[in-house]
């Protein structure tokens, strides 16, 4: 299995912008749209933001979006509010319909 | 409202196995996979497995190939996931989350389980 690389921790004033960067390879992340994100704060369980790399659930703020480049998914959260401070996964699910997740991110928000 | 409910904590001694349940409700039970994702105290979201709740095809993730055993009761609604030969590194939250468009749309509350003697 290959491994999703986040950053460990991405920071950002009230009101700012932040990206958090997803790196698969050109196997991967590279060559299929499946792409997703969690949101998940302290002591609970994830809760899915972002799917098919640009897609929104209904009910997710629209202040989450989601984008790739290459092999590196990006998640975008703008107009940061204080209850955005939480962990962020990325995570691919593979060609034998198996799933991986990235180390995780904590935002911070300042 | 679709939901996933998962019993409490659980308490194991090294060599034991483990028994985790999920309840679902509030969606057609056949008509999704649901998978086991576990997270280790500070770790990253691990994928364990998943099953087609419609047939009950599996698949694990290799690491966990052949101490994973994931089941259905299509009457009940109801998954299991079977852990076996647990040793100190299986402290972790197990969650059970459904599939919808290759991502994990909904999830359990997770269920504590603590491997010590």
């Amino acid at each position: 299995q290959s491994a999703l690389t986040q950053p460990a921790s991405v920071s950002g004033s009230p009101g700012q912008s932040i990206t958090i960067s997803c790196t698969g390879t050109s196997s991967d992340v590279g060559s299929f749209n499946l792409v997703s994100w969690y949101q998940q704060h302290p002591g609970k369980a994830p809760k899915l933001i972002i799917y098919e790399v640009t897609k929104r659930p209904s009910g997710v703020s629209d202040r989450f979006s989601g984008s790739k480049s290459g092999n590196t998914a990006s998640l975008t959260i703008s107009g940061l509010l204080a209850e955005d401070e939480a962990d962020y996964f990325c995570c691919f699910c593979e060609r034998k319909n198996t799933w991986l997740f990235g180390g995780g991110t904590k935002v911070t928000v300042l | 409202q679709v939901q996933l409910v998962q019993a409490g904590g659980e308490v194991r001694n090294p060599g034991a196995s483990l028994n985790v349940s999920c309840m679902t409700s509030g969606y057609t039970f056949t008509k999704y996979a649901l998978h086991w994702v576990r997270q280790a105290p500070g770790q990253r979201l691990e994928w364990m497995g998943w099953i087609n709740a419609a047939t009950g095809h599996t698949k694990y993730s290799q690491k966990f190939q052949g101490r994973v055993t994931i089941t259905r009761d299509t009457s009940a609604k109801i998954v299991y996931m079977e852990l076996t030969n647990l040793r100190s590194e299986d402290t972790a939250v197990y969650y059970c989350a459904r599939t919808a468009s290759y991502a994990f749309d909904i999830w359990g509350q997770g269920t504590t389980v603590t491997v010590s003697s």
